[in-house]
């Protein structure tokens, strides 16, 4: 059981915009930055979106984060084959004093 | 470059210790916090804990502590995770990581296998 829950999947079609939620409560997502990481099978994740809403150099702007309240978002918009993956998202927890991740969403290009 | 190199995969006995490492190049090694994620077979990450490589401060999520040591020896720009007596639910892959702060990584190794099996 993740301290910040996910959908455990996710879809849709070459084009189109999905979004994933991640949900999670006032000691981790409601008080700290949140971050987005990106895995493909067989290899280590990726950071994807880092603070909210920023991303790193190289990730393309087509992907965004937000967030409001306790709660996150990560949106892909202009879907490709290519962005079929898990996606986790992580928040620092003041109550446990450290990183907490979601369970994960497996994203499906269909 | 940034780059942080794993040791190989292992495979030990319920029982054993083992001590895997992290080598970090391309960075000033003392300025950025190394982490340790485990990722179980067909799961999810979960964050283990970090090392502020400058001055040793560590940190260990409430599931982890006790049951591993993470290290860092700033001589030789490596980090380390280390198990006294392994199980088989041990069985992971391991991953360390650097982060700019303590709440997230931007580079990633590239993981080591652990397998523990009677």
């Amino acid at each position: 059981q993740s301290v910040l829950t996910q959908p455990p999947s996710a879809s849709g079609t070459p084009g189109q915009r999905v979004t994933i939620s991640c949900s999670g409560s006032s000691s981790n997502i409601g008080s700290n930055y949140v971050h987005w990481y990106q895995q493909f099978p067989g290899t280590a994740p990726k950071l994807l979106i880092y603070r909210n809403n920023q991303r790193p150099s190289g990730v393309p702007d087509r992907f965004s984060g937000s967030k409001s309240g306790t709660s996150a978002s990560l949106a892909i918009s202009g879907l490709r084959s290519e962005d079929e993956a898990d996606y986790y998202c992580a928040a620092w927890d003041d109550s446990l004093s450290g990183v907490v991740f979601g369970g994960g969403t497996k994203l499906t290009v269909l | 470059e940034v780059q942080l190199v794993q040791s190989g995969a292992e495979v030990k006995k319920p029982g054993e210790s083992l001590k895997i490492s992290c080598k970090g190049s391309g960075y000033s090694f003392t300025s950025y916090w190394i982490g340790w994620v485990r990722q179980m077979p067909g799961k999810g990450l979960e964050w283990m804990g970090i090392i502020y490589p400058d001055d040793s401060d560590t940190r260990y999520s409430p599931s982890f502590q006790g049951q591993v040591t993470i290290s860092a020896d700033k001589s030789i720009t490596t980090a380390y995770l280390q198990w006294s007596s392994l199980k088989a639910s041990d069985t992971a892959m391991y991953y360390c990581a650097r982060g700019p702060t303590s709440s997230y990584f931007n580079y990633w190794g590239q993981g080591t296998l652990v397998t523990v099996s009677s």
